[in-house]
C-alpha cells in the first residue's frame, strides 16, 4: 500500500531538548511538506522540499530544522529555540510541486512538553 | 495576502439530511485552486474535493459537491445524504502560485442519528 508513515503518534519532550518527527512516504513524489497544527487554527506551513537536498522555509520555520537526504524521507527537528512547540504536525507529500498539486497527508504526531 | 474564512466555526445535520459548509477566499490572482479537506478523529487530512479556478463547472465527488462562485470568491461543500462516518472537522483551504496551501480554521460537523 502507498502511502505517508509518521512515527511516533506521541512525543514527549522535556524542556530543553530537542526531538525529531519522522515522515516517510512511498508514493515516489518529489515533493513534501511539514504542516503545524493548533487548536481553533488551520494547518500552517512549516517547511517543504520540492526535490532532494533542497527545502524552503515556510510561514512559520523558526525554532525548527529539515533535512531531506532521501526522496522517501523527509524529518522534522523541533529544536529547543521553539518555545512553544506543543502541537499537532502533519506531513504531507505531493508528486511535484506545485498548487495545482493535491497534497496528501500523514496520520500525524502530537508533540506534548513534559 | 491571501486568506481563506471558514465563518461556521460548528454545524450540525441530521442524518440523510443535505448541508452546506461555507468557505469564502480573498485573492487578487486569477489562476488558483480550492480543496475541501476532511479531518475525521483519527485526524488524518483526506481530501474531499479539488476545484480548479478556471474550470466554470462545480466539482462533484459522489455525495459531495461544491458551489464554486468566482466572482464572489465563494467555495461552498455540500454534502447530500449524511451519514454517521460525515462527522469530522471540515477544512477549506486555497492554492496558488508554487507551493502553498492556505487553510481556513475549519468546521466542525456533527450528523445526528
Amino acid at each position: 500500500d502507498g502511502g505517508i508513515t509518521q512515527s511516533p503518534k506521541y512525543l514527549f519532550r522535556k524542556e530543553g531538548q530537542n526531538v525529531t518527527l519522522s515522515c516517510e512516504q512511498n508514493l515516489n513524489h518529489d515533493a513534501m511538506y511539514w504542516y503545524r497544527q493548533d487548536p481553533g487554527q488551520g494547518l500552517r506551513l512549516i517547511y517543504y522540499s520540492q526535490i532532494v537536498n533542497d527545502f524552503q522555509k515556510g510561514d512559520i520555520a523558526e525554532g525548527y530544522s529539515v533535512s531531506r537526504e532521501k526522496k522517501e524521507s523527509f524529518p522534522l527537528t523541533v529544536t529547543s529555540a521553539q518555545k512553544n512547540p506543543t502541537a499537532f504536525y502533519l506531513c504531507a507529500s505531493s508528486k511535484i510541486g506545485g498548487a495545482a498539486e493535491t497534497q496528501y497527508f500523514g496520520p500525524g504526531t502530537r508533540l506534548l512538553v513534559l | 495576502a491571501q486568506t481563506v474564512t471558514q465563518s461556521q466555526p460548528e454545524m450540525s445535520v441530521q442524518e440523510a439530511e443535505t448541508v452546506t459548509l461555507s468557505c469564502t477566499y480573498d485573492t487578487s490572482e486569477s489562476d488558483y485552486y480550492l480543496f475541501w479537506y476532511k479531518q475525521p478523529p483519527s485526524r488524518q487530512m483526506i481530501l474531499v474535493i479539488r476545484q480548479e479556478a478556471y474550470k466554470q463547472q462545480n466539482a462533484t465527488e459522489n455525495r459531495f459537491s461544491v458551489n464554486f462562485q468566482k466572482a464572489a470568491k465563494s467555495f461552498s461543500l455540500k454534502i447530500s445524504d449524511s451519514q454517521l462516518g460525515d462527522a469530522a472537522m471540515y477544512f477549506c483551504a486555497y492554492a496558488s502560485g508554487t507551493y502553498k496551501y492556505i487553510f481556513g480554521t475549519g468546521t466542525r460537523l456533527k450528523v445526528l442519528a
